[in-house]
């Protein structure tokens, strides 16, 4: 089975562009999801399938999946941004739900 | 709206069992997959595994084969995750997801529950 990779951080100034990355073998042709979680809280979906942006998801956030990188990308970032986010695949070989290890992301 | 209600949190002894319930409500139930979803303290997201209430057949992190049994009851729409030999590493908080799309194990978790605390401790 595939291993997902992602930063352990990230940090970034209010206003400003977040980008976070998952890394993993043939990405850009699987299904990537990403996943916010707050803290005490369970996560919530924010980019279905690399890029479609579910109801209630602020355009701010978007998604791009090409070659070995999925890339989760947050503009105008906010103080209410902050929390970890997951990135998420089904693998066909091994019919199992795959995580990545999570980004924690920081408002300075 | 649909709605995830999973049951309370739960204390138990290692080598003993849990069963952890997940009530589905506001949508319809068979044809979606329902995932288990397990996070230990500080730590990240875990796939445990996933049914489609009408195959009624799960399938299983490989890591917990054998220990994990989940299943789902059509009649209140009620999905089970039971985890069997606990152990010290089994605590976490469990999480239910359910798919947005039918039949569609590639899917994103569109709707999850609350999550169950279960500790494992002598």
């Amino acid at each position: 089975s595939s291993v997902l990779t992602q930063p352990p951080s990230v940090s970034v100034a209010p206003g400003k562009t977040a980008t976070i990355t998952c890394g993993g073998d043939n990405l850009g042709v699987k299904a990537v999801h990403w996943n916010q979680q707050k803290p005490g809280q369970a996560p919530v979906t924010v980019i279905y399938y690399g890029s479609d942006r579910p109801s209630g998801i602020p355009e701010r956030f978007s998604g791009s999946n090409s070659g070995n990188t999925a890339t989760l990308t947050i503009s105008r970032v906010e103080a209410g941004d902050e929390a970890d986010y997951y990135c998420q695949v089904w693998d066909s070989g091994s019919d199992h739900v795959l995580f990545g290890g999570g980004t924690k992301l920081t408002v300075l | 709206q649909v709605q995830l209600v999973q049951s309370g949190a739960e204390v138990k002894k290692p080598g003993s069992s849990v069963k952890v319930s997940c009530k589905a409500s506001g949508g319809t139930f068979s044809n979606y997959v329902f995932s288990w979803v397990r996070q230990a303290p500080g730590q990240g997201l875990e796939w445990v595994g996933r049914v489609i209430p009408v195959f009624e057949k799960g399938k299983y992190a490989q890591n917990l084969l054998g220990r994990v049994t989940i299943s789902a009851d059509k009649s209140t729409a009620t999905v089970y995750m039971e985890l069997s030999s606990l152990r010290s590493e089994d605590t976490a908080v469990y999480y239910c997801a359910r798919s947005r799309l039918e039949m569609t194990t590639s899917d994103g978790f569109a709707f999850w529950g609350q999550g169950t605390l279960v500790t494992v401790s002598s």
